[in-house]
């Protein structure tokens, strides 16, 4: 089983809709989660942090749920910009950063 | 502020030749972090320095590869021979440890590395 799981995508949506992206995670140590998104052939950027209580930017929402191992990102009124590949992270017992392998995802016009 | 800085962009070798990626990381990030990202997937961590002591390396396939960061700030990595299966992307990142709470690592552009 991968330390750290996401959807396995392609997600195809239309401009506009909400898309959701899921995650779980093995080690329930882990202390310090993340969700960077990566353009075609560019480096990984961070998007935001995902905090316990759950956090919101702007049109971007993170959620953990501790006791079930699981993260998520909403994307709402999806842009065309969006189209990239959004990686989970999270830190491993040595500090260490974890990543899935990514969900990539298009917006249609 | 300059960004990490990763050279060459592009690599094509054949097997068996040796090849080096040299990374420059942020002013002032003491933590260098070297991946291998091949397509489809996340990032793998070879080996983390802080400063100039690699703290993790269990990743690194040490017959082949080598990393070095003597003076605490630019990095060299290291294939010795390379393996048609080492085609990928190295991507090299850096992290302010002071910024324990942010815990964000930028990262340079990458070098692909193509093996024939």
């Amino acid at each position: 089983r991968k330390e750290v799981e996401q959807d396995p995508g392609p997600f195809n949506v239309p401009e506009g809709a909400t898309v959701a992206f899921n995650c779980t995670y093995s080690n329930s140590a882990s202390q310090s989660f993340f969700w960077y998104r990566q353009d075609c052939r560019k480096e990984p950027k961070l998007l935001m942090s995902v905090y316990s209580s759950g956090n919101e930017d702007g049109r971007f929402t993170a959620q953990l749920n501790r006791a079930s191992q699981y993260i998520s990102l909403l994307i709402r009124d999806s842009k065309l910009s969006d189209s990239a590949t959004y990686l989970c992270v999270v830190t491993g017992s040595m500090d260490q950063l974890i990543w899935g392998a990514g969900t990539k995802l298009i917006i249609k016009p | 502020e300059a960004g990490v800085v990763q050279s060459p962009r592009y690599k094509i070798i054949e097997k068996k030749q040796p090849v080096a990626f040299w990374c420059n990381p942020i002013s002032g990030h003491n933590t260098l972090y070297w991946y291998r990202q091949n397509l489809g997937q996340g990032p793998e961590l070879l080996i983390r320095y802080e400063n100039e002591e690699a703290v993790d390396d269990s990743q690194l396939p040490k017959d082949r590869f080598s990393a070095e960061r003597l003076k605490g700030v630019d990095s060299t990595l290291k294939i010795q021979p390379a393996e048609l299966g080492d085609s990928a992307v190295y991507l090299c990142a850096s992290r302010n440890l002071r910024d324990r709470f942010l815990n964000e690592q930028f990262f340079g552009p990458g070098t692909r590395l193509t093996v024939l």
